[in-house]
């Protein structure tokens, strides 16, 4: 079966500096997708960045960056200088590609920029 | 991304009635899924679809729900007989075909029964 795991249920961290939240993962199947999505206090959900499990590189958007682990099966994000705007809950999320590319999603890291 | 709409943003119905949440995906995305948010928990799966299909319902409860997704027209999710459980929000998100899927998310809905 799959699943997502955030075991960080709360953050803070100061403003401009970086902070990383985690993720790990479990799936059996070859091909998936990882995702990472803010969901700010408004409510919507904002993608932020992807990684395919094939991809060689570690994906970038901006300040967001995704440390792809594959052996260990975590796919933590990395906010590089931190702004208020931050502040946010912050879901992993996991799609298998071979499949109905439905969502499995983590229970979400709360993260607290500090002026 | 403003390109997935789903209206209402809020609904409150009483418990017993119907509950009508629709959903517009943005132009050119043939799959639609479901997504219901308890309070301070995860999205949860609760159906996919594409046009006129419904491809895989296994994240929804046996009854009162059911999901559409005519050929004209929004998505609808259709809650019947609601009950204060069914108070959540509701996403809508939508795909195109292709290796790199990531979803586009409504807004939502809120659903509060009372």
């Amino acid at each position: 079966a799959q699943k997502i795991t955030q075991t960080q249920p709360g953050m803070f961290v100061q403003e401009k500096e970086a902070v990383t939240l985690d993720c790990t993962y479990d799936t059996s199947d070859p091909s998936y997708g990882l995702f990472w999505y803010k969901q700010p206090s408004s409510g919507e959900m904002i993608f932020l960045i992807y990684q395919g499990s094939y991809d060689q590189q570690n994906a970038t958007e901006g300040r967001y960056s995704l440390n792809f682990q594959k052996a260990r099966k975590s796919a933590n994000l990395v906010i590089s200088a931190s702004q208020l705007g931050d502040s946010a809950m912050y879901f992993c999320a996991m799609g298998s590609t071979s499949g109905t590319y439905k969502y499995i999603f983590g229970t979400g890291t709360r993260l607290k920029v500090l002026a | 991304n403003a390109g997935v709409m789903q209206n209402p943003r809020h609904l409150v119905r009483r418990r017993g009635q119907e509950a009508r949440l629709r959903c517009s995906p943005m132009k050119g995305h043939s799959h639609v899924y479901w997504y219901r948010q308890l309070p301070e928990e995860g999205l949860k799966f609760m159906v996919y679809l594409q046009k006129e299909n419904i491809i895989d319902e296994s994240g929804m409860p046996k009854e009162r729900f059911s999901a559409e997704f005519p050929k004209e027209g929004p998505s609808i999710l259709r809650i019947q007989q609601v009950v204060r459980g069914d108070s959540a929000a509701y996403f809508c998100a939508s795909s195109s075909t292709g290796p790199r899927t990531e979803a586009f998310f409504g807004q939502g809905t809120r659903l509060t029964v009372v």
